[in-house]
């Protein structure tokens, strides 16, 4: 089914270990990005891509990075986790980046917890 | 800084009941603002879109009204079914600058009884 993958779908880590969540595409989506959801917070962006090759910061990027070899991966690595990264991951992606009618396609999700 | 705000919080009606969610947000410089459906354990749906020049979008039992003056934006769902039972998300595309993305309200939990 054409959508957005993500996995693994639960992780458990312990702190300081290193872990890469995968996210994959078939729509051909020029953008994607990663959010991450915590309890009473709402969705918060932590990086985006608006092309192979191309990322950029979101609003809590630290303790996070990102690369886009290719337009349909756009994976997210923890370099040295820590219990305040303990949430649910989302990826997401849509055809541009442009403020038109660019619907958002999400992943059902990644729920890390770091002990 | 753009800030959403859902409420309630929480609803919970009888099936076959009308009932309007509220989304409010402070600054008006938008592109446009989705709703969003949640199922417990997935991911996001988009339920409807509305530019910043538009004032409402329907889908089916669907209906959402935007109304950038008053910084305030409602989904309206007539005759409420067991599967609507779902929590229900707003976001804005901000003109201003800063970062990328969507801004989300905290959500409203919905849930319709038999």
């Amino acid at each position: 089914n054409a959508g957005v993958t993500q996995t693994p779908k639960f992780q458990v880590l312990k702190t300081g270990q290193s872990m890469t969540l995968q996210c994959a595409q078939d729509m051909n989506h020029e953008y994607m990005s990663w959010y991450r959801q915590d309890p009473g917070m709402g969705l918060r962006l932590i990086h985006y891509s608006v092309g192979a090759g191309i990322t950029d910061q979101g609003e809590v990027p630290n303790g996070y990075n990102v690369s886009r070899s290719t337009t349909e991966d756009f994976p997210l690595r923890l370099l040295s986790a820590a219990p305040s990264q303990t949430s649910v991951y989302f990826c997401a992606s849509s055809y541009s980046r442009g403020p038109g009618a660019n619907v958002l396609t999400f992943g059902a999700g990644s729920r890390l917890t770091v002990l | 800084k753009q800030e959403v705000t859902q409420i309630p919080a929480a609803l919970s009606v009888p099936e076959g009941e009308n009932l309007v969610l509220n989304c409010s947000f402070t600054d008006s410089a938008i592109y446009n603002l989705q709703w969003f459906r949640q199922d417990p354990g997935k991911g996001l749906t988009s339920l409807l879109l509305i530019q910043s020049s538009q004032r409402e979008q329907t889908s089916g039992r669907l209906n959402a009204s935007l109304d950038k003056s008053s910084g305030r934006s409602t989904l309206y769902i007539a005759a409420s079914q067991p599967g609507d039972s779902a929590t229900y998300l707003c976001a804005l595309k901000g003109r201003g600058g800063g970062a990328d993305g969507l801004t989300f309200g905290k959500g409203t939990h919905l849930i319709i009884q038999p």
